[in-house]
């Protein structure tokens, strides 16, 4: 069974430019979540999807990420403008969507604002 | 504000001892995953606890789950270098369907 896919694996950007970041999860699994990975700290929800709708998004930063998950598989998070504090890792999970359901992560995506 | 507490938040052991790391949690959940994580890599999961009472074991670890104190523990057996990672726990709440990550603990395992 292959895995949750992410790219680009590694970004390095200018503040206040764009960026993008995709994520495919495993198939069949309704949840997909995109969590933020500050250095030294925990993952951090950014937003949750079932399916194609978003069931959390209260702690995106809605000025400047947003994120979509057309057609319920794939999805796409994207930064506009970057700021310096946005640098860290990106975590693209996915879960059956069931309640006893674990988390299954990508390999994330390594994001550098300078 | 949902919290998840981890300690100790740095944990550095000789190999063959014994240790605990503990996770501490506000809300309401028999719900609890326990993930390690390599650095530069990504999170593994390692145990699901869904119930009070759960324990569950692999290999040099164990982790339990206590929903009345709101606490689930990860004990390490003689520790080995191998075990070397940042272990984070993860609360899913009862009425819910996110995950809330601890502070996460940074365990070295010297020879």
């Amino acid at each position: 069974e292959a895995g949750v896919a992410q790219s680009p694996r590694y970004k390095i950007i200018e503040k206040r430019q764009s960026v993008a970041f995709w994520c495919n999860p495993i198939s069949g699994h309704a949840t997909l979540y995109w969590y933020q990975q500050i250095l030294g700290q925990g993952p951090k929800l950014l937003i949750q999807f079932q399916n194609n709708g978003v069931v959390d998004d209260s702690q995106l930063p809605k000025d400047r990420f947003s994120a979509e998950r057309l057609k319920g598989v794939d999805s796409t998070l994207k930064i506009q403008p970057a700021k310096l504090e946005d640098s860290a890792v990106y975590l693209c999970a996915s879960s059956r969507g069931v309640l006893l359901g674990e988390l299954f992560f990508g390999e994330g995506s390594r994001l550098t604002v300078l | 504000e949902l919290k998840v507490e981890q300690n100790p938040l740095f944990l550095s052991m000789q190999e063959g001892k014994n240790y605990t790391i503990y996770c501490n949690y506000s809300t309401t959940s028999d719900r609890l995953y326990w993930y390690r994580q390599d650095p530069g890599k990504s999170l593994e999961s390692l145990f699901v606890l869904l119930s009070n009472g759960a324990v569950k074991q692999e290999g040099r670890l164990m982790a339990s789950l206590d929903t009345k104190a709101r606490l689930s523990t990860l004990h390490i057996t003689a520790a080995v270098h191998d075990l070397s990672a940042t272990y984070f726990c993860a609360v899913r709440p009862n009425t819910g369907n996110q995950f809330y990550f601890g502070t996460g603990t940074s365990l070295t395992v010297i020879p």
